[in-house]
């Protein structure tokens, strides 16, 4: 079944750049049939959606980040990116990449584990 | 944006229990509105999609209904293992948008 791994650095300083990537495994990302979306969730706190990515390269981003986020895609590669620029503490999370289904209803399924980003110096 | 409003925000009850959450949407969103569960350490895992379509491989004491604004997810027998937080999320439009959660503790 399909399968979503996030990596990247766990450590980020304040005004820099958070750069993550998924993985998918076990099917394409070349698929008309989803989205891929990355979801973020603060230290003891609710889910916040960042955005998603159409294999297209298609994106759409929540107005609370847009000014600071960029998904990309990688088909070549089976995989895509969050960059999130000029961080803050605010910032620190655990960022979940997750497949988002195109069409009338949607739900994310199957989601990553999860990757903690600490924003400190 | 829609806002998605979960009660209780937390509760305590014991096993056997039926325990019921629910969830209000600002505006109508039909019946585009998913439930999660989220244990410590865990992604969330999808229980509920479409209001009350039951993914494949949850158990069949988990149960959601609704429409419009107005959401429920009921779980029968309280097993051990739901004792979590559940999350719901409307994906009637961007930004998809979460509840703030329910934690269900052990009595």
């Amino acid at each position: 079944q399909v399968q979503l791994q996030e990596s990247g650095p766990g450590l980020v300083k304040p005004s820099e750049t958070l750069s993550l990537t998924c993985t998918v495994s076990g099917g394409s990302i070349n698929s008309a049939s989803y989205y891929w979306s990355w979801v973020r969730q603060p230290p003891g706190k609710g889910l916040e959606w960042i955005g998603y990515v159409y294999y297209t390269g298609s994106t759409n981003y929540n107005p609370s980040l847009k000014s600071r986020v960029t998904i990309s895609v990688d088909t070549s590669k089976n995989q895509f990116s969050l960059k999130v620029i000029s961080v803050t503490a605010a910032d620190t999370a655990v960022y979940f990449c997750a497949r988002d289904s195109v069409g009338s209803y949607s739900w994310f399924d199957p989601w990553g584990q999860g990757t903690l980003v600490t924003v400190s110096s | 944006d829609i806002q998605m409003t979960q009660s209780p925000s937390s509760l305590s009850a014991s096993v056997g229990d039926r325990v019921t959450i629910t969830c209000r949407a600002s505006q109508r969103i039909s019946s585009y509105l998913n439930w999660y569960q989220q244990k410590p350490g865990k992604a969330p895992k999808l229980l509920i999609y479409a209001a009350s379509s039951l993914q494949s491989g949850v158990p069949s004491r988990f149960s959601g209904s609704g429409s419009g604004t107005d959401f429920t997810l009921t779980i029968n027998s309280l097993q051990p293992e739901d004792f979590a937080t559940y999350y719901c999320q409307q994906t009637y439009s961007t930004p998809r948008t979460f509840g703030q959660g329910t934690k269900v503790e052990i009595k």
